[in-house]
Formats: structure tokens, sequence, C-alpha cells
């Protein structure tokens, strides 16, 4: 398996630009995590999915984040309009019901000047 | 709010001895407890996962648990340089698939020559 896959691996933008990440969960997987990485902070999660459905979202910071799912291969994590403390390592995770820990992909360095 | 706390270090080790890693965690009803390490600039690596009070052990590392305390630790035995990364403590509330986990900001261990 070519594990979680996830797009663009940097992404450099200006402020008030729309983002997109792109994410592929392991297939099978049936839960896909999404957590953004500071120094400051630490991992952060903001949102998860099981079976395509939002579980908890309760960790995105504000109404400028959204993501979807809209099947079992793919999720987006999008940012309009992104700001500069927007700048961070965003990750994707999988992991399926009966299994332990998370699958995380290479993650995206987002930048925002 | 769950809290899951870590010394940031750095660690440092020579080459050969025992690096020891500890995390502690507010919530009581914490049900699963796993360490992850990261290379600097990659992504978060499931290395050892823990359920139960006691000792477990995966090769080179031990993790440790004790409930009552709310303490979890990681040892490496026989420390090499290729083990310099940044450790994160995870701690979930359940032990399936959908576990939702708070990490820990990470301590970084540096294993010297």
């Amino acid at each position: 398996d070519a594990g979680v896959i996830q797009s663009p691996r940097h992404e450099v933008t200006e402020m008030g630009q729309e983002v997109t990440l792109r994410c592929k969960p392991i297939s099978g997987h049936d839960y896909l995590f999404w957590y953004r990485q500071t120094m400051m902070r630490g991992l952060e999660l903001l949102i998860y999915f099981n079976n395509n459905v939002p579980i908890d979202d309760s960790g995105m910071p504000e109404d400028r984040f959204s993501a979807k799912m809209p099947n079992a291969s793919f999720s987006t994590l999008k940012i309009q309009p992104s700001e500069p403390r927007d700048s961070a390592v965003y990750f994707c995770a999988s992991s399926f019901t009966g299994g332990y820990g998370y699958t995380f992909g290479s993650g995206t360095r987002l930048t925002v000047v | 709010q769950k809290e899951v706390e870590q010394n940031s270090g750095p660690l440092s080790v020579p080459e050969g001895a025992i690096a020891s890693l500890n995390c502690t965690y507010s919530d009581r009803v914490s049900q699963s407890f796993f360490w992850y390490r990261q290379y600097s600039g990659k992504s978060p690596e499931l290395i050892m996962s823990i359920y139960s009070n006691g000792d477990k052990e995966d090769g080179r590392f031990t993790a440790q648990l004790n409930k009552a305390s709310q303490y979890v630790s990681l040892l490496i035995r026989d420390s090499q340089p290729s083990d310099s990364a940044t450790y994160l403590c995870a701690v979930g509330g359940l032990t399936g698939g959908g576990n939702k986990l708070t990490f820990g900001t990470g301590t970084q261990l540096k294993v010297e020559l």
C-alpha cells in the first residue's frame, strides 16, 4: 500500500487566498483525521471522519476552515480566506475500526505570506 | 480539555545508554497510549502502543504505563544516533480505530557519539 497520500507537499500563498489541501487515506481505513502542527501548539486535531461522515469538528479554529470527504478515498481541507497565522504543517492520518494508532501522511507545509 | 504533558528537552544521552522519556496526562478515563517518533521534517511514525498497566517491550523499546499516577514512559535501550528524533506521547479515550488522540508537544532526543 502507498500509505496516506497528501498533496501538495508545500504551499505558499498570499493572505486572503483560498487554499485546498488534499488527502487520500489508506484503502480500507474507515477513519480519517486532519491535524495541524506548529512549534508552539504541537499537533492539534482539527476534524475527523468515520465512513466519510464528519464526527467531530470542534478543533476547527474558525469558519474560514472547512473539510469534506466526498468518498472513502478522498478528503479536502479548505481555508478561505487564508491568514499568516494559518502557517503550519497540516497532516492527514487514517485508521480502521479494530486497529490502533494512526498512519500519518507526509504532510503539507503551508506558508501564508 | 484533555492535556498531555512532556518535557520538551532536548534530552541528550550517549550512544549505548538508556534513554527515558516521560509523559503525564490529565484525563483519568484515557484508555490507550501511544508513542510516535518524528524525525525533523517528517511525519509522526507509530512505534509503541500500550493499554494496560505495566510494561510492554518491543525490541529496544519498552513502554510503561501507570494509570493511577497518569504516567506513561518510553525507554530506549542501547540508544543509537538514528534514535535522535522528537518523541510524541499520544493519549486516547478509546481502544479502537476511531480513537481521537491528544498529543503532547514532544521531547527531543539527541543520541551523541
